[in-house]
């Protein structure tokens, strides 16, 4: 079975430039979260949809930041314009309804602006 | 403070050895706990759920205490492969998962 999958795996920007990852879920998962993770601060929650709508977006860390989840199949994660301070790796994971804890994480988006 | 505390590490022990990591919470809502393991430059992976009795899988051993607001990892018979980072993971029924920063373990042959 397909995992989460993540686009793209490495993402090397320019100061100021645009960058948008991406997100495939599981197939029948009904939840997806978004998460950052930097040595300093650990892994964080950006934001998390619920049948394609957002729940909690208080981990966004400012208006630079924008998600959305058009459908059950496909999230993105927009930064713009980017910061040095945003390189980090980026997380998806998804879960079903039914075990809503049980996140299962997709490889990571390593995001490095210059 | 950290909703989440643990001791980052490394521990560095030996193949065989025992090693136990400890997890404090600060959220007494808190109702849900896991050990998540992560391999260098991988993502998160669930390693097992925290139940208030207890509870084992294999060489691995979780423990709750809902009083002191602790949860404790206990690793048996260490391998090579156990080495990775052990993130101890809390949620309100939120849906929100709270990830401590975690503890590094290093299995030396």
């Amino acid at each position: 079975d397909a995992g989460v999958i993540q686009s793209p795996r490495h993402e090397v920007t320019e100061m100021g430039q645009e960058v948008t990852l991406r997100c495939k879920p599981i197939s029948g998962h009904n939840s997806l979260f978004w998460y950052r993770q930097t040595m300093m601060r650990g892994l964080e929650l950006l934001i998390y949809f619920n049948n394609n709508v957002p729940i909690d977006d208080s981990g966004m860390p400012e208006d630079r930041f924008s998600a959305k989840m058009p459908n059950a199949s496909f999230s993105t994660l927009k930064i713009q314009p980017s910061e040095p301070r945003d390189s980090a790796v980026y997380f998806c994971a998804s879960s079903s309804g039914t075990l809503l804890n049980e996140q299962y994480f997709g490889p990571g988006t390593r995001l490095t602006v210059t | 403070r950290k909703e989440v505390e643990q001791d980052p590490g490394p521990f560095n022990v030996p193949e065989g050895a025992t090693v136990a990591f400890n997890c404090t919470y600060s959220n007494s809502a808190s109702q849900s706990f896991f050990w998540y393991r992560q391999d260098c430059r991988k993502e998160p992976k669930l390693l097992m759920s925290v139940y208030s009795s207890g509870n084992e899988d294999g060489r691995f051993t979780a423990q709750l205490n809902r009083a002191s607001q602790y949860i404790s990892l206990l690793i048996r018979d260490s391998k090579l492969s156990d080495s990775a980072t052990y993130l101890c993971v809390v949620d309100r029924n939120t849906g929100k998962l709270i990830f401590g920063q975690g503890t590094t373990l290093q299995v030396k042959p």
